[in-house]
């Protein structure tokens, strides 16, 4: 099964917005709203930003929403700051036989 | 505070076996799923297997059904994952994830910081 498809790379200014999109299909982000996504810093483990499309769990900075129009997915990031600059991944419960899959990851770089 | 900590990573030969453990800590490790996600160097994030509380429901992705098998022991809050046959392309970082639960389908709450499996002749 193919990944969610997600940009390589999106860059922006500090303070200004941005915005990750995640296209999957109609068996997983269309299909169902268990859309997570995932902050990893360099040589970290993944941080859990959003899940259930938009819920930020406790402690997640409000500076971070999450979003979903039919197959995709997006995450904003609103008042870029350097400790932004990281990799993001989606995730959604699929139907399909591997019960959840990944985007690619996109990297965020802070001009 | 949750803690999630994977050990037995290393590198092995084609073909060999190596058994993954994570221990938990900080939660009520019996009522969670958990999950072992993999990460190859320098690409993304890879599911690979998910085992139910009480390990009633077990699941595992194609690329490493048949040959990895995921378990757990709640008495001593840890995570197994034993990995036979293993390939080159199983060369990777191995996370252990916890299920958020509470109706969120796949989400994954807290993660170790990983062990690395490398696979080469």
């Amino acid at each position: 099964q193919s990944a969610l498809t997600q940009p390589a790379s999106v860059s922006g200014s500090p303070g200004q917005s941005i915005t990750i999109s995640c296209t999957g299909t109609s068996s997983d982000v269309g299909g169902y709203d268990y859309v997570s996504w995932y902050q990893q810093p360099p040589g970290q483990a993944p941080k859990l930003l959003i899940y259930d499309v938009s819920i930020r769990p406790s402690g997640v900075s409000n500076r971070f929403s999450g979003s979903k129009s039919g197959d995709m997915a997006s995450l904003t990031i609103s008042g870029l700051q350097a400790d932004d600059e990281s990799h993001y991944y989606c995730s959604s419960y699929t139907s399909d036989s591997a019960l959840v899959i990944f985007g690619g990851g996109t990297k965020v770089t802070v001009l | 505070e949750v803690q999630l900590v994977e050990s037995g990573g290393g590198l092995v030969k084609p073909g060999g076996s190596l058994r993954l453990s994570c221990g938990a800590s900080g939660f009520s490790f019996s009522i969670y799923s958990l999950n072992w996600v993999r990460q190859a160097p320098g690409k993304g994030l890879e599911w690979i297997s998910s085992i139910s509380s009480g390990s009633t429901y077990i699941y595992y992705a194609d690329s490493v059904k048949g040959r990895f098998t995921i378990s757990r022991d709640n008495a001593e809050n840890s995570l197994f994952l034993q990995m036979n046959s293993l390939r080159v392309e199983d060369t990777a970082m191995y996370f252990c994830a916890r299920d958020r639960g509470s109706g969120s389908l796949m989400t994954f709450d807290y993660w170790g910081q990983g062990t690395l499996v490398t696979v080469s002749s």
